[in-house]
């Protein structure tokens, strides 16, 4: 069975830092793109960014792009999303999602609720 | 970069009702459209791939259509379950994607 399954719930304060993993099971993790989603409180999804863990391509979206920094550890089965100095508006729910055939995106994490706050 | 545009952004139906969400995007992307479900603090789940195309264990109810630009999600027969918010999102400049703003659906 395939999972995708993201790190805990985060809080923290401005200006932290911050790094928040996704692991998945059940396939060839080289094999297909994992993409970061972002969805801040009451709002749609944001396609932030996505990595070819065969080979570690990223790349971001033009909006994410300087703000967030996308890796993976294939050895572990892991991709990584992670900032270097959080801000208020980068509160919301993190999903990480797997880029089958055809892109569709056929599965989901659960989604990493990141609050950020003084 | 390419936009996608839904609507209405919001809507409220009766059970048994058909209803159909429209996204069209601002330059042709050939058939790379899918459509997603997501339901309050869950994670979204893919509907319909490549335009039309139904994900495996999804309902006959829900179908999908249109090519170019403008494209189609339809519910032959709402029920109380479909609740929620209904996302197109195209994949026609893999692996950069983008969504649509949603259009959230209520059951009246």
């Amino acid at each position: 069975e395939v999972q995708l399954v993201q790190s805990g719930a985060q809080v923290k304060k401005p200006g932290q830092s911050l790094k928040i993993s996704c692991k998945g099971s059940g396939y060839s993790f080289t094999d297909y793109w994992i993409g970061w989603v972002r969805q801040m409180p009451g709002k749609g999804l944001e396609w932030m960014g996505v990595i070819y863990p065969g080979d570690s391509d990223s790349r971001n979206s033009p909006s994410f792009e300087g703000q967030v920094t996308i890796s993976v550890d294939k050895s572990n089965n892991t991709a990584y999303l992670q900032w270097s100095s959080l801000k208020a508006s980068d509160t919301a729910i993190y999903y990480c999602a797997r880029l089958g055939q055809q892109s569709k995106i056929d599965y989901w994490g659960q989604g990493t609720l990141v609050t950020v706050s003084s | 970069d390419i936009q996608m545009t839904q609507s209405p952004s919001s809507l409220s139906a009766s059970v048994g009702d058909r209803v159909t969400i429209t996204c069209r995007a601002s330059q042709n992307i050939n058939n790379y459209l899918n459509w997603y479900h997501q339901k309050p603090g869950k994670a979204p789940k893919l509907l319909i791939y490549v335009v039309s195309s139904l994900q495996s264990g999804v309902p006959s109810r829900f179908s999908g259509s249109g090519s170019g630009t403008d494209f189609t999600l339809t519910i032959s027969s709402l029920q109380p379950e479909d609740f929620g918010t209904y996302y197109c999102q195209q994949s026609y400049t893999t692996p950069q994607l983008t969504f649509g703003g949603g259009t959230k659906v209520e059951i009246k």
